[in-house]
């Protein structure tokens, strides 16, 4: 168990809705990092998030969109979903140091586009 | 050319056995490197970070890094059947907010 929490473990969405995933940090840490995994291959970086503020984007459209609080949570935002959204959605907790940080993932959100 | 590579497998090993996957990455700027696991279904599990040339031991895990030859390694040791998992190699450039990963390499060890 890492301590990073993420809901719903998964969801089930039609083409063109919209979905919100959420994700709690792991205690001690204020950087969450959002990725999306398809199947079979690695994970890839969404965006990062620290101090509330977007902090690094990867090759993802600005309909993929996100949030951080004060508590260091964070929510994944999708909007127009289409059929090659569907992922699975980890959310990576770490603390952030000038090299070396480590980071940990929580379980992990299975999205669906039908 | 992808900027973290890994042999897709899938890797066969006996059950008490070295398991030994590979991953080579293109950046020179990448300075810390990750090895998770992840078994089918789950998220990623951190085992193994390494920083510096050379080896890293943490019990039946070895990391191994060479920034020469741009090339990272994990050596697993006596392998047991519950090791059978994909192996995802990680790299990260100092001060850099992503880690990018290869694809992952499907390891299966047989009783």
């Amino acid at each position: 168990e890492t301590g990073v929490t993420q809901s719903p473990t998964h969801l089930i969405k039609t083409r063109g809705q919209q979905v919100t995933l959420r994700c709690s940090s792991q205690s001690g840490h204020n950087t969450v990092s959002w990725y999306q995994q398809a199947l079979g291959q690695g994970p890839q970086f969404i965006f990062q998030y620290y101090r509330e503020e977007e902090n690094g984007r990867g090759n993802f459209p600005p309909r993929f969109s996100g949030l951080q609080f004060p508590n260091y949570s964070s929510e994944l935002n999708v909007n127009a979903l289409e059929l090659d959204d569907s992922a699975l959605y980890l959310c990576a907790s770490s603390e952030r140091q000038s090299m070396n940080t480590e980071a940990f993932f929580g379980q992990g959100t299975r999205l669906t586009v039908v | 050319q992808k900027e973290v590579e890994q042999n897709s497998g899938p890797l066969s090993v006996p059950e008490g056995a070295i398991a030994s996957l590979n991953c080579t990455y293109s950046d020179r700027g990448s300075q810390s490197f990750f090895w998770y696991r992840q078994y089918s279904g789950k998220s990623p599990e951190l085992i193994m970070s390494i920083y510096s040339n050379g080896d890293k031991e943490d019990g039946r895990f070895t990391a191994q890094l060479n920034k020469a030859s741009q090339y990272v390694s994990l050596l697993i040791r006596d392998s047991q059947p519950s090791d059978s998992a994909t192996y995802l190699c990680a790299s990260q450039i100092q001060g850099a907010q992503k880690l990018v990963f290869g694809q992952g390499t499907r390891l299966t060890i047989n009783p």
